[in-house]
């Protein structure tokens, strides 16, 4: 089983679209989770960080559930600006981070 | 307020050849770790330089090595380059202070095996 799981896509949904994406990890030990953003042949740029009580940063909306291990991501009115891949992490700590494959996102006008 | 950089940002070798690339963290971080992301694949962890020690180790060969300088820039060196090899390197930095913050990425070296 791998340490971080997420569906690879690709989503492809029109312009304002509500997209979400799930994520579930196997180690209950793991203190940190993110969501990192990935353009194509491009480096990982952070997205948000995810919190238990969950966060919201202007349309996208971040969900932890410990007790299922499940990580979310909610994309309300989708831009094509969007379009890239969606990249779940989570880490133990102060060591490395652990990524999912990514799940590809498209949107179209 | 300068980010992590590499360089190179593209190579190009062919199989058993040896390679080094290089990194310098963002200001004010002291930790780098280095990840190597294969094509259509999440990054992978190849080890994490504080202090000047390698701190921790993923699953990778011993073909690959690291150093750590004083000024927490580092290098990752890999041996006998096999083809598979060919992937994107990134490097990340991060403050041992602040151990549950997001680590910053490099904008990476792409290294192609022929």
């Amino acid at each position: 089983r791998k340490e971080v799981e997420q569906d690879p896509g690709p989503f492809n949904v029109p312009e304002g679209a509500t997209v979400a994406f799930n994520c579930t990890y196997s180690n209950s030990a793991s203190q940190s989770f993110f969501w990192y953003r990935q353009d194509c042949r491009k480096e990982p740029k952070l997205l948000m960080s995810v919190y238990s009580s969950g966060n919201e940063d202007g349309r996208f909306t971040a969900q932890l559930n410990r007790a299922s291990q499940y990580i979310s991501l909610l994309i309300r009115d989708s831009k094509l600006s969007d379009s890239a891949t969606y990249l779940c992490v989570v880490s133990l700590g102060s060591d490395k981070l652990i990524f999912g494959t990514g799940t590809r996102l498209q949107v179209f006008p | 307020d300068a980010g992590v950089t590499q360089s190179p940002t593209h190579l190009i070798k062919t199989r058993g050849q040896q390679v080094t690339l290089r990194c310098s963290p963002k200001s004010g971080h002291d930790t780098v770790s280095w990840y190597q992301q294969a094509l259509g694949q999440g990054p992978q962890f190849i080890f994490q330089y504080y202090e000047e020690e390698e701190r921790q180790r993923g699953n990778f060969p011993d073909r690959f090595s690291g150093h750590q300088f004083p000024n927490y820039s580092s290098e990752l060196n890999v041996n006998a380059l096999l083809l598979g090899d060919s992937a994107l390197y990134l490097c990340a930095s991060s403050h041992s202070d602040s151990p549950y913050q997001p680590q910053h990425f490099g904008d990476g070296t792409r290294l192609s095996i022929l």
